[in-house]
């Protein structure tokens, strides 16, 4: 089956620095990739999320790249804020069922 | 902006004793799904629904666990005897017939078995 691998597990930037987290992934046929964004407490939220068809994507801030080749994918989110603080969770599926869900970043962003 | 809710929001209830967990999906959706997370760590699928009738299930969900869809607006989750491992907070999320690639989460559930 389907094994999610996240690093780093935690991370510290500055305010207005950029934070990367990246995954991989062991299942070819996984086609659909989210990722959530947890604050403490409260539920998953799902942040932006790529295709297996494309190879990235941006929404303002937060862009994910995709390597279908290499089977691996990173979340970037530049200019990082305080409520930028949060655990990331990376996952893969196919065809939308049975997330896999990565075991999770730690995001710290310093004042 | 609708979203999933759940009931309760914290559920204790005693080695042995059954639990039953409830969910109300976002109203256009159709796929239903049950995700736990135990303290401190990732987030484990348990079950997919769609049609009234089980999808999928991972290896968690066993014969101890049920899921269903009473009537049209709520999705339960059914612990028959709860051991103290059950102990997590236990996440519902829904998505649409035909963009089902994208799963909103409810508040959760923690359940707490002594």
């Amino acid at each position: 089956g389907e094994n999610v691998e996240q690093h780093p597990s935690t991370l510290s930037v500055q305010e207005g620095d950029s934070a990367v987290i990246k995954c991989t992934y062991s299942d070819s046929a996984s086609n659909y990739f989210p990722w959530y964004k947890q604050e403490l407490g409260k539920r998953p939220q799902l942040i932006i999320d790529i295709r297996s068809n494309v190879g990235e994507k941006k929404d303002q801030r937060i862009a994910v790249t995709l390597n279908k080749t290499a089977k691996h994918f990173s979340l970037h989110i530049t200019e990082t804020q305080p409520e930028d603080s949060a655990v990331y969770f990376c996952a893969a599926s196919g065809y939308g069922q049975n997330f896999v869900f990565g075991p999770g970043t730690r995001l710290s962003v310093l004042p | 902006e609708p979203e999933v809710t759940q009931t309760p929001s914290h559920q204790v209830t005693q080695m042995g004793q059954e639990v039953i967990l409830r969910c109300v999906p976002i109203s256009n959706h159709l796929y239903f799904y049950w995700y736990r997370q135990i303290l401190g760590q990732k987030v484990e699928f348990l079950v997919s629904f769609y049609n009234n009738e089980i999808s999928e299930k991972s290896e968690i969900f066993d014969d101890q666990f049920s899921v269903e869809r009473p009537d049209g607006s709520n999705f339960t989750l059914k612990i028959r005897s709860t051991k103290l491992e059950d102990s997590a907070m236990y996440f519902c999320a829904s998505s649409e017939r035909d963009r089902h690639y994208e799963q909103y989460f409810g508040p959760g559930t923690r359940l707490t078995v002594t």
